[in-house]
């Protein structure tokens, strides 16, 4: 049973980076086909893709934060991490991570979600 | 607003068959597969259906999905009450470099 528990600081100010991260256990994220991902959903709203990674190949991100947005894997420590630049009221959402597949709307597996609060 | 358009809302009684609709484009639900998330309050989503119809171990056949087309459906036969929750269908689509975009859920309601 694969687990997946986000993890970083529980509020942003106004214009900041909001940094998260994602650990893996049990196995690897290097191993299978699988791609890591992150989603967000503000209170009381829908689902957002924000973007999804592979540790060898490309990373895909929503077009629509693309500008703002870094995802990135450190293969040493088994986690895969979410950067936001410039965030504003609206980037406040529970974010998850989960575990995907290439070119596929399919996350198996599911972190609890942190809520991360965007507020001055 | 979301790509996929689903419901906002639907119900029945417990027993009855329930049908969600989620309707998409030729660049992600014509050319790719869908996904449908269950999802509870305060909890994260949970793998429902995956390449259109197949189940996750552990999800009742009373769940079930197809696609044609540009659309998809998700079906709910003998609806029970721990079935009210909030469901979102899901697909990739192949514009600006291929994304993953979701439909902006369905409240089910057992009445």
């Amino acid at each position: 049973q694969v687990q997946l528990q986000e993890s970083g600081p529980g509020l942003v100010k106004p214009s900041e980076t909001l940094s998260l991260i994602c650990t893996v256990s049990p196995g690897s994220i290097t191993s299978g086909p699988y791609y890591w991902g992150w989603i967000r959903q503000p209170p009381g709203k829908g689902l957002e893709w924000i973007g999804s990674v592979y540790y060898s190949g490309p990373v895909y991100y929503n077009p629509s934060l693309k500008s703002r947005v870094t995802i990135s894997l450190d293969m040493s420590k088994n986690y895969f991490s979410l950067r936001l630049n410039s965030v504003t009221a609206a980037d406040a959402a529970v974010y998850y991570c989960a575990r995907g597949q290439k070119n596929n709307s399919m996350f198996d597996y599911w972190g609890q979600g942190t809520l991360v609060p965007v507020s001055s | 607003q979301s790509v996929l358009t689903q419901p906002p809302s639907a119900s029945g009684t417990p027993g009855q068959r329930v049908t969600i609709s989620c309707s998409g484009s030729y660049s992600n639900i014509g050319r790719n597969t869908v996904t449908w998330y269950q999802q509870f309050p305060g909890t994260a989503p949970k793998l429902l259906i995956y390449t259109n119809s197949q189940r996750p171990s552990g999800v009742p056949d009373r769940f079930s999905g197809s696609k044609s087309g540009a659309s998809a459906s998700l079906a709910i036969s003998g609806l029970q009450s721990e079935d009210e929750a909030e469901y979102y269908c899901a697909s990739w689509d192949d514009n600006l470099n291929g994304h993953v975009i979701f439909g902006g859920g369905t409240r089910l309601t057992v009445l």
